[in-house]
């Protein structure tokens, strides 16, 4: 079952206009959640992350809003720029879990045009 | 200082082959992970390493799949009898004492491509 869900496999905009990447989760043990962005032939680099006792987190460019009851997180990115052309990854945990393992959700392509 | 390193990148193998991908995490990271992604799917954890304690194998989707790692450092992963799907990028990941909110620094990856 897949516990963290990105329905949109892609997402195209302009440089300079907003991005919006969604993500959905099931389970509600999660109460820390983050993003990664992935660049071709890269690992996953750490973006930015949400604990569950807030609504929001804003680093630069990058904000990040938490909706717990619709268990729904999003990722703004405003101004969008070429170089964020990459797989964005939505990640969770729960507290309960051994380390700090993550599940994460599909990816989403997300291509930024000059 | 370096970052996570992993190898082979690529690796190609026939079925019933077995096969084993390295990973060398950052120096002084305590705790080791173990991820695959396959094709149009995210990533997925197969087991965890801390310190000393016995590793959380709880990931691992069959008994054909076992890691080791040795001296707190290197960590292989070994794939027994590979089928075809087990064709996925297997990522490693390492943090600094494997707590919630340590940021976990992934390698490149290993793509496995089993005929």
């Amino acid at each position: 079952d897949q516990q963290v869900k990105q329905n949109s496999p892609s997402l195209s905009v302009q440089e300079g206009r907003i991005s919006i990447l969604n993500c959905d989760y099931t389970n509600s043990m999660f109460d820390y959640f983050l993003w990664y962005k992935k660049y071709p032939a890269e690992g996953p680099t750490f973006l930015i992350s949400i604990s569950s006792i807030k609504d929001k987190n804003e680093d630069g460019r990058f904000t990040v809003f938490l909706n717990k009851s619709a268990k729904h997180l999003s990722l703004h990115i405003v101004p969008s720029q070429p170089g964020d052309s990459a797989v964005y990854f939505c990640a969770a945990s729960a507290i309960e879990t051994s380390g700090s393992r993550l599940t994460f959700g599909e990816g989403t392509q997300l291509t930024v045009n000059p | 200082g370096a970052g996570v390193s992993q190898s082979p990148s690529n690796k190609v193998t026939e079925k019933g082959k077995d096969v084993e991908l390295r990973c060398d995490p950052i120096s002084g990271h305590t705790a080791l992970y173990w991820y695959r992604q396959s094709l149009g799917q995210g990533l997925e954890f197969l087991i965890y390493f801390q310190g000393n304690s016995a590793p959380d194998k709880s990931g691992l989707p069959s008994d054909r799949f076992s890691a080791e790692r040795t001296g707190g450092s290197v960590s292989t992963l070994t794939i027994q009898r590979t089928q075809q799907e087990d064709s996925a990028v297997y990522l490693c990941a390492s943090s600094s004492q494997g707590l919630r909110f340590d940021e976990q620094f992934f390698g490149p990856g290993t793509r496995l491509t089993v005929l």
